[in-house]
């Protein structure tokens, strides 16, 4: 069955250094998201990616964060200079629609900034 | 920010007991609940997707049921086993709105 995956799994990085969190999507699919987790709250929602650019953002997706679709295979959350509040498990979902918007996702990198 | 609620943050059950538990979410604009299964180090497996009124989805022991116009979706275990120890995730998203706004999560633990 097709899966969501995303490299690596763990991710330890100095706080001020960039790091570029990797996911491959299901090929077929159009809608590309980053959600993450800091510990103990909730799945929060980072960015959402259709037809190669943004198609929305939240408030912590600041100008320190990007997205790529570079190939057409690779989603990338690149975050220039990381900070300690940066920690967190973040998500990579793709879905192939948007009617019933079911959202698959993969397993999510731990980033820890020490 | 959409306030997505769900009750009981965590419950231990019996195997062979059923079980069940809520997510509270905003009533107006209404597009979609989703029910996500998550254990750990593994990707949160999607479980529903709930778009109408007096929806109720099975699959397997698991169920759901969804309540639109009071906001409030329950989730039902039959029988539990202990592969069904997991959190489970709701997550909402009104019309026009694709993002999902997820909940805090129930962990289940199934004691054999």
């Amino acid at each position: 069955e097709p899966e969501v995956t995303q490299t690596p799994s763990h991710q330890v990085t100095q706080m001020g250094q960039e790091v570029i969190l990797r996911c491959v999507p299901i090929s077929n699919h159009l809608y590309f998201y980053w959600y993450r987790q800091i510990l103990g709250q909730k799945v929060e929602f980072l960015v959402s990616f259709y037809n190669n650019e943004i198609s929305e953002k939240s408030e912590i997706f600041d100008d320190q964060f990007s997205v790529e679709r570079p190939d057409g295979s690779n989603f990338t959350l690149k975050i220039r200079s990381t900070k300690l509040e940066d920690s967190a498990m973040y998500f990579c979902a793709s879905s192939p629609d948007y009617l019933q918007n079911i959202q698959y996702f993969g397993a999510g990198t731990r980033l820890s900034v020490l | 920010i959409l306030n997505v609620e769900q009750s009981p943050q965590s419950l231990h059950v019996q195997e062979g007991d059923s079980t069940n538990f809520t997510c509270s979410f905003p009533s107006s604009n209404f597009y979609a609940l989703h029910w996500y299964r998550w254990e750990t180090a593994k990707s949160p497996e999607a479980l529903f997707v709930m778009t109408l009124n007096g929806d109720e989805k099975k699959k397997g022991r698991i169920s759901a049921t969804l309540n639109t116009k009071e906001g409030y979706s329950y989730l039902y275990i039959k029988g539990s086993q202990p592969e069904d120890s997991a959190t489970y995730l709701c997550a909402y998203h009104p019309v026009n709105d694709y993002k999902l706004s997820f909940g805090a999560g129930t962990t289940v633990t199934v004691r054999a």
